[in-house]
């Protein structure tokens, strides 16, 4: 059974700072991977996606990176702003689970002014 | 341009009754997702539906069943709702099968008391 760790589960930092989150799946057979932010009480918005041809995707500050060998993605955010506050969810698409996607914890981030 | 809307946003009905909640996306998609995030905000898919073909969360009740009129809509019925069913419901679509970037509607918050 396919399972998801998101670590760390909340993060609290100044305005300015880069950050990393860490996405790791106990099956590395991913076949491809998505971030999403969630607002509260909204539905999530997707950030990136990183096909099954691809290591890495970047967009604006964000950049997201997924190691297929080891199961792991990083989500990297250059020069938070406190409108980067939300939670992060990665999702894998399983491969034996039709390529629907398993979902993460979700990490939740408060980046402070 | 609402992209994928979900009716209503809030529902708040007893233990017993029957409800639906509906979706439709105007994105051209070709599969949409029924997901439902609980009270600890793990968001676990509970359907996906394409061109007729269902494929099921085997752990999804019975009482719960999807019902598309066509490939832009997707309706979610529950009958004999319980306790343990309030949660929020999101509906997603992506263009093609699984394992495609998947875009999500607001949800719904389902409340049974």
């Amino acid at each position: 059974k396919q399972e998801v760790t998101q670590i760390p589960a909340a993060l609290s930092v100044p305005e300015g700072e880069n950050l990393v989150l860490n996405c790791s799946f106990t099956d590395s057979a991913i076949y491809n991977l998505q971030w999403f932010r969630q607002d509260p009480g909204k539905g999530l918005t997707s950030l990136l996606l990183i096909q099954s041809s691809q290591r890495e995707q970047t967009s604006g500050r964000l950049n997201a990176s997924l190691d297929k060998s080891s199961g792991r993605s990083t989500l990297y955010i250059a020069a938070s702003q406190p409108g980067d506050s939300a939670t992060y969810l990665c999702a894998g698409g399983v491969e034996n689970y039709g390529q629907n996607f398993v979902f993460g914890p979700g990490t939740r981030l408060s980046v402070l002014p | 341009d609402t992209a994928v809307s979900q009716t209503p946003k809030y529902l708040v009905t007893q233990m017993g009754n029957d409800k639906s909640i509906k979706c439709e996306q105007n994105l051209g998609h070709d599969t949409m997702y029924w997901y439902k995030q609980d009270s600890k905000k793990f968001l676990k898919i509970m359907f996906s539906y394409n061109n007729k073909e269902l494929i099921i969360n085997e752990t999804v009740p019975n009482r719960f069943s999807p019902k598309s009129p066509d490939k832009a809509h997707l309706n979610l019925h529950i009958n004999s709702l319980e306790l343990g069913d309030s949660a929020v419901y999101f509906c997603a679509s992506s263009l093609g099968g699984g394992g495609q970037e998947q875009y999500f509607g607001p949800g719904t918050r389902l409340t049974v008391t």
